[in-house]
């Protein structure tokens, strides 16, 4: 079975600082992992995603996300918080690359 | 380029009522879903379909119908509404290797 665990239910960051959103999955196989974004009164968009390979991933909007096999983690990072990163963001796992178990989601606040 | 449509946008139901959640995409996805949101909950996977005529039951089904007669729609029925089915309801679709795109959601309110 596959499940998410997102650590945080709110994180608030000043703005130009440090994004870290963390993300622990479980799976019984290697997983395909996610991040998505939601904007209020919004449906979910894409950020990235993992598949094999590289464990580095590049997504949109200049966030990344490392996958770590011995961690059972997906973190998402981005080096500088703008005003426009405020949303909600959801890691999700799917063991068979589409249906997806998501996480209960982390709230991101930037402070100006 | 429309994506996914869902309406209607908003509704307020009475206990015991019944309505219809329409989606249709304009992608020709195989696969399309049903998830419903809850606030600290994340998305619940309600219904899915790999492909016309053919669904299966996700995470948290029971008091939802949905039917796939063609590839484009994926209706989510509520047969008896109950409290406990307040939420935003979220349809999704996507093919293999591509993402899902979802809709803009339904707020969902029952009375």
């Amino acid at each position: 079975a596959q499940s998410v665990t997102q650590l945080g239910s709110h994180v608030s960051v000043s703005e130009g600082a440090l994004v870290l959103l963390r993300c622990n999955y479980s799976s019984s196989v290697p997983p395909y992992l996610f991040w998505y974004v939601q904007y209020p009164n919004q449906g979910l968009q894409l950020l990235l995603k993992y598949t094999t390979g590289a464990t580095l991933v590049k997504g949109i909007n200049g966030f990344e996300a490392e996958f770590k096999k011995s961690e059972t983690s997906f973190h998402l990072t981005k080096p500088s918080a703008h005003m426009s990163d405020a949303a909600e963001y959801f890691c999700a796992v799917s063991e068979d690359d589409y249906k997806l178990s998501f996480g209960a989601g982390t709230t991101v606040t930037v402070r100006a | 380029n429309a994506g996914v449509t869902q309406t209607p946008k908003f509704r307020i139901l009475k206990i015991g009522q019944s309505m219809t959640l329409q989606c249709t995409q304009d992608m020709n996805h195989n696969y399309m879903y049903w998830y419903r949101q809850d606030p600290g909950m994340g998305l619940k996977l309600i219904y899915y379909s790999v492909g016309a005529g053919i669904t299966d039951k996700g995470e948290v089904p029971n008091g939802y119908n949905v039917s796939r007669s063609t590839t484009e729609d994926f209706p989510l029925r509520l047969e008896l509404a109950a409290p406990s089915q307040t939420s935003v309801y979220f349809c999704a679709s996507s093919s293999l290797n591509t993402e899902a795109f979802f809709g803009q959601g339904t707020r969902l309110t029952v009375v």
